[in-house]
Formats: C-alpha cells, structure tokens, sequence
C-alpha cells in the first residue's frame, strides 16, 4: 500500500532555475492539493485538482504551476524559484465523497523541504 | 481576523493529565472540521473528524460549537506519545474541498 508519495524529499537550488516536485498516489483519489507550510503560517494551499486535466489556484498561487495530465500524478513546478519559495511542501489527495456526512478527508504525503539559495 | 486560530502553546502537561484545545474559525458556512496530529518535521496525518454531536475516540474527545464557532480537542490521560502539534482544519465553505489549516497548537506531555 504505497498511499501518497513525494519526491524529491530534499531539494536545495538556486535562485532563477526551475523546479518541479513530483506527487504520485495509487489510491486513485479524485482530488489531490498542494501545500507550503512556512512557520507562523498553517499549511496554505497552492493549487489543487478536482480530477485530471481540472485545476484550480489556492491562496497562494503565484510563482507555481501545475498540471494533471493522469489522476495519479500531480507536479507542482516552481519556474524561477526565488528565497521566499524555501519551504516544505505537502501533497495531499482526497476521495470525491457525497451526501451529508461526507468528510473529504486528505491524506498527506512526506513532503518536500525545498532550500532556494 | 485569521480565518482559523488556534492559541499556539506550548502546553506543558505531566503525564496522565488532562488537556483542551480550542479553535475558533470565522466562516459560519464551514461544515467539515478535523483534528489533525502533526509531528516534528512530518506530515499532517488526521486524528479524528469532528462530528456535530461530539465525538470520542479512545482517550480523545472532539466538540464542535457551532453557535459560537469554535471545536475543541481534549485529550485524557495523557502519554509522552502524544506530544505534537496539533492542527485544527475547517473547509472554506459548504460543499468546497477547500480547506483552512490553522497554524497549530504544540503539546508537550513531559514525564
């Protein structure tokens, strides 16, 4: 049960280049979500999909892009990293659920600790 | 006003007490909320959704307020285990996957 995976999980670069981190979950999970967590701020959400070829801007969108070519894969590329793109990055991936009592929980991966110098 | 609070601790328990935690969120239309655990430098993983009536998962208890908006975690008998950072998540709004992660109230359980 591989569940949600993140890589790399260290990642340091510098200033300018361009970056991708990779998320893969086996659970075919319709929505998948991209996170930093800084401190001082909880988790604020990148971008996130509601199934392939579908995303969506988060809070704090700006710098990162994504696609979502197959449901289990969801890249999130930084295409000039600056300084305050240092951070961890989460992925998370969620069921579609229905009904009253549906709770779309999220499930995270390990995460990324991305140093931009 | 932040969307979620959470009052940051640490909260600094001997082992075998009892501790709550509170979070209050803004948005009236929020429906779903949890209680998440997050450990040093880990990923959040989720302790328990938190249900309208209240409810009980071994030691730990979660409450939702709705009228005054705010839930609470409590946490019986605690174990030098449970010493993390615990994160209290609401959606944006009904029927959104969009959700609200507050920054986190830190627990120390010292023995």
């Amino acid at each position: 049960d591989a569940g949600i995976t993140q890589s790399p999980r260290y990642k340091i670069t510098e200033t300018g280049r361009q970056v991708t981190l990779m998320c893969h979950q086996t659970w075919s999970h319709s929505y998948m979500f991209w996170y930093r967590q800084d401190l001082g701020h909880g988790l604020r959400l990148i971008y996130y999909s509601a199934a392939a070829d579908i995303t969506d801007k988060g809070e704090v969108p700006d710098g990162y892009v994504v696609s979502r070519s197959k449901t289990e894969n969801f890249p999130l590329t930084l295409e000039s990293a600056t300084r305050s793109q240092t951070s961890v990055y989460f992925c998370a991936s969620s069921e579609r659920e229905t009904g009253p009592i549906a709770k779309n929980i999220q499930y995270f991966g390990a995460g990324t600790r991305l140093s931009v110098l | 006003r932040k969307e979620v609070e959470q009052d940051p601790g640490p909260f600094n328990v001997p082992e075998g007490a009892t501790v709550a935690f509170n979070c209050t969120y803004s948005n009236s239309a929020s429906q779903s909320f949890f209680w998440y655990r997050q450990d040093c430098r880990k990923e959040p993983k989720l302790l328990m959704s938190v249900y309208s009536s209240g409810n009980e998962d071994g030691r730990f208890t979660a409450q939702l307020n709705r009228a005054s908006q705010y839930i609470s975690l409590l946490i019986r008998d605690s174990k030098l285990s449970d010493s993390a950072t615990y994160l209290c998540v609401v959606n944006k709004a009904s029927g959104t996957y969009k959700y609200i992660f507050g920054t986190g109230t830190r627990l120390k359980v010292l023995a």
